[in-house]
């Protein structure tokens, strides 16, 4: 069982809204990462951390915005949020010195923008 | 263009049956192929991790093959429980032992019938 947590679970919100999602882990991993999911379809990565004050962004273009203060953890903020914005985003981290690094995933917030 | 490709889409077995489901992909370089097993509205979770060398790997009921020549991976799953309901996807890694970049699959919907 990861020990990676996510809040909130599902968030309904209107339009131009600023939200963040919260990501804790208590692993010590020095590595995390935001994914965004749809119904169907492939995990996209948004955003990833290889530690503290270092965030880059992923291969999905993403308006929303990460930070990594502390190493556990990483939230992700929508500065406006948008319709197009609804999806699953997933959360997940991983440690750069283990062979074969396990990625352990939250549990996801379902976010939809009304 | 790296793909992970699965199939079939869904898959509706009944309990106590096996199953096969296939991952195909043209990642290059590849590092190593995983299976996850994703419950709806979770995160997902890692059942096998097999690098180049690896042609099998066991996690209980799972069983996971790779071909690295033909690039094909599947998991067999013996003997199913309504517990294996669920999505499973295939990703596959293009980098060494440090998690490289990820390509995932659109997985496959598994549903276990009474």
């Amino acid at each position: 069982e990861a020990d990676i947590y996510q809040t909130p679970r599902y968030l309904v919100i209107g339009t131009g809204k600023k939200i963040t999602l919260e990501c804790s882990q208590t692993m010590g991993h020095d590595k995390m990462y935001w994914y965004q999911q749809d119904p169907g379809m492939e995990l996209h990565l948004i955003h990833y951390s290889y530690g503290v004050n270092s965030t880059e962004k992923g291969d999905l273009s993403s308006e929303s915005t990460v930070s990594r203060i502390r190493t556990e953890h990483f939230p992700l903020t929508l500065e406006s949020a948008r319709p197009s914005h609804t999806s699953q985003y997933l959360c997940a981290s991983s440690e750069t010195r283990a062979t074969n690094e396990k990625l352990f995933f939250g549990s996801g917030t379902q976010l939809s923008v009304l | 263009k790296n793909q992970v490709e699965q199939s079939p889409q869904s898959l509706i077995i009944l309990e106590g049956k096996n199953c096969t489901l296939q991952c195909n992909y043209t990642v290059s370089p590849f590092s190593n192929l995983r299976w996850y097993k994703q419950d709806t509205g979770r995160g997902p979770v890692s059942l096998t991790i097999m690098t180049f060398s690896e042609n099998t790997k066991s996690n209980g009921r799972y069983t996971a093959t790779l071909d690295a020549d033909t690039k094909q991976s599947s998991l067999h799953i013996t003997a199913s429980q309504l517990s294996d309901s669920a999505s499973y996807i295939c990703v596959v890694s293009d980098r060494g032992s440090t998690l490289g970049r990820l390509y995932f699959g659109r997985g496959t919907q598994l549903t276990v019938w009474p």
